[in-house]
């Protein structure tokens, strides 16, 4: 039990429709993140929200679409996806920013991933 | 930029071997992490190495960050099937929220 989950566990769409992701962590933490990890490839950060607010976008393209409602919920919407985008997609979590306002602990814990085929 | 290598990147061993699986930078991280991911699963966390040169164990499991922090290496005694899976290690990239994760070291224990 990692304190995240992620729903659903496994998705098939078409390029045409409209789909989410859920993340939740019930660890307290400030940070969250969504990763994307195709077969035989390292994992690539796509979003960092710390504290709801976006940190980084790494240069993805617009079809995903991340919202952070609070620090406990995370979602990735998806639309009009290609097949290339058939990936784990993983959602993780670490404590953020410290008390004094520095970057605190970083220690990430990951969810189970959403399996995505894209048809 | 930060990289992080690991290697090897593919070992197959039998049961009852010891391996080692190095993670290395050019970099200085303030900590490492150490990961196992099963197919179709999230990595899970092992370890967190902070301070240079420490040593942490868990069962048969033996994690090193180097003096300088900017390598690390996970030793297994005696593997077991059990053990098969990605190692990944990762650490968080300086003044940024992002983590710079390795390129993964896939084993497979066979029984």
């Amino acid at each position: 039990e990692t304190g995240v989950t992620q729903t659903p566990r496994h998705l098939v769409m078409g390029m045409t429709n409209k789909k989410s992701l859920k993340c939740e962590q019930h660890l307290g933490h400030n940070a969250m993140y969504w990763y994307k990890q195709s077969a035989k490839k390292p994992l690539e950060l796509m979003f960092v929200y710390n504290f709801k607010e976006q940190t980084e976008n790494n240069s993805v393209p617009s079809r995903f679409s991340p919202e952070c409602p609070n620090s406990s919920h995370l979602f990735l919407h998806l639309h009009t996806l290609q097949p290339e985008d058939s990936a784990l997609y993983l959602c993780a979590s670490s404590p953020g920013t410290s008390l004094a306002g520095g970057l605190g602990p970083r220690t990430q814990y990951f969810g189970p991933g959403t399996r995505l085929l894209v048809l | 930029t930060q990289l992080l290598e690991q290697s090897p990147q593919f070992l197959s061993i039998q049961e009852g071997e010891n391996l080692t699986v190095y993670c290395n930078s050019s970099s200085v991280f303030s900590s490492l992490q150490w990961y196992r991911q099963e197919p179709g699963e999230g990595p899970v966390l092992l370890v967190t190495v902070v301070t240079g040169g420490e040593v942490k164990k868990l069962k048969r499991l033996t994690f090193q960050f180097g003096d300088a922090r900017k390598d690390s290496s996970l030793h297994i005694t005696a593997a077991q099937p059990g053990d098969t899976g990605l190692y990944l290690c990762a650490g968080p990239a300086s003044g940024t929220y992002k983590y710079i994760f390795g390129t993964g070291t896939r084993l497979k224990v066979l029984a």
